[in-house]
């Protein structure tokens, strides 16, 4: 079946502009968490949706957000955008059981901020 | 806040060494997963342990969890050139609704 899809794969933008970054998981999926990456920090979780609800948030702040849809596919959005938001944002779907903890990435999304 | 520690940060072997990847907490984890990165895609799962004291084996690869679920490693034999990637750990409890990753282990090898 198919992987999880992240669009666009590159953009790059300019402090102060927002962007949207779209996530299609895996067919039967319900939970699609997003995580930004960076070479000092790592893998960081910024949120997780599951059946259209937001639960549970990491320590961004108040710029970046999300939603997620019937189908399940998630976006997220982040405004005001700075030099520091140049990252690789990760989208990863699972079941949404808890107990196992897999998860399944896209490709990401690399954003450059200028 | 919970978190997980790799070591080492970077290693770089000949083709055909056995490594090891540690990967450790002060945590409790109800499941711990291995996940492995190539430049310019996402990571890859390559493994999920959940009881204590498990051991898994896929091919050359061998991941142990520890007793206490706070811990665990991954043990190549005999690696390959095609192993080159970051290595990351990542834990998951019932209660967080997300996983925390490692820093990862970046592995090189050479041929």
């Amino acid at each position: 079946k198919a992987g999880v899809t992240q669009t666009p794969r590159y953009l790059i933008k300019t402090r102060g502009q927002q962007v949207t970054l779209s996530c299609s998981p895996i067919s039967g999926h319900r939970s699609v968490s997003w995580y930004q990456q960076t070479p000092g920090q790592g893998l960081q979780f910024l949120f997780e949706y599951f059946s259209e609800t937001q639960r549970n948030k990491g320590n961004f702040p108040g710029r970046f957000s999300g939603r997620q849809f019937s189908n399940s596919r998630s976006e997220m959005n982040v405004s005001t955008l700075e030099l520091g938001d140049s990252a690789l944002y990760l989208c990863a779907s699972s079941l949404g059981d808890r107990a196992t903890g897999e998860l399944f990435f896209g490709e990401g999304s690399r954003l450059t901020v200028l | 806040t919970q978190l997980l520690e790799q070591s080492p940060q970077f290693l770089s072997i000949q083709e055909g060494e056995n490594l090891t990847v540690y990967c450790n907490s002060s945590s409790v984890f109800s499941s711990l997963q291995w996940y492995r990165q190539e430049p310019g895609e996402g990571p890859v799962l390559l493994v999920t342990v959940v009881t204590g004291g498990e051991v898994k084996k896929l091919k050359r690869l061998t991941f142990q969890f520890g007793d206490a679920r706070k811990d665990s490693s991954l043990h190549i034999t005999a690696a390959q050139p095609g192993d080159t990637g970051l290595y990351l750990c990542a834990g998951a409890t019932n209660n967080a609704g997300k996983s925390t990753f490692g820093d990862g282990t970046t592995l090189t090898v050479k041929p």
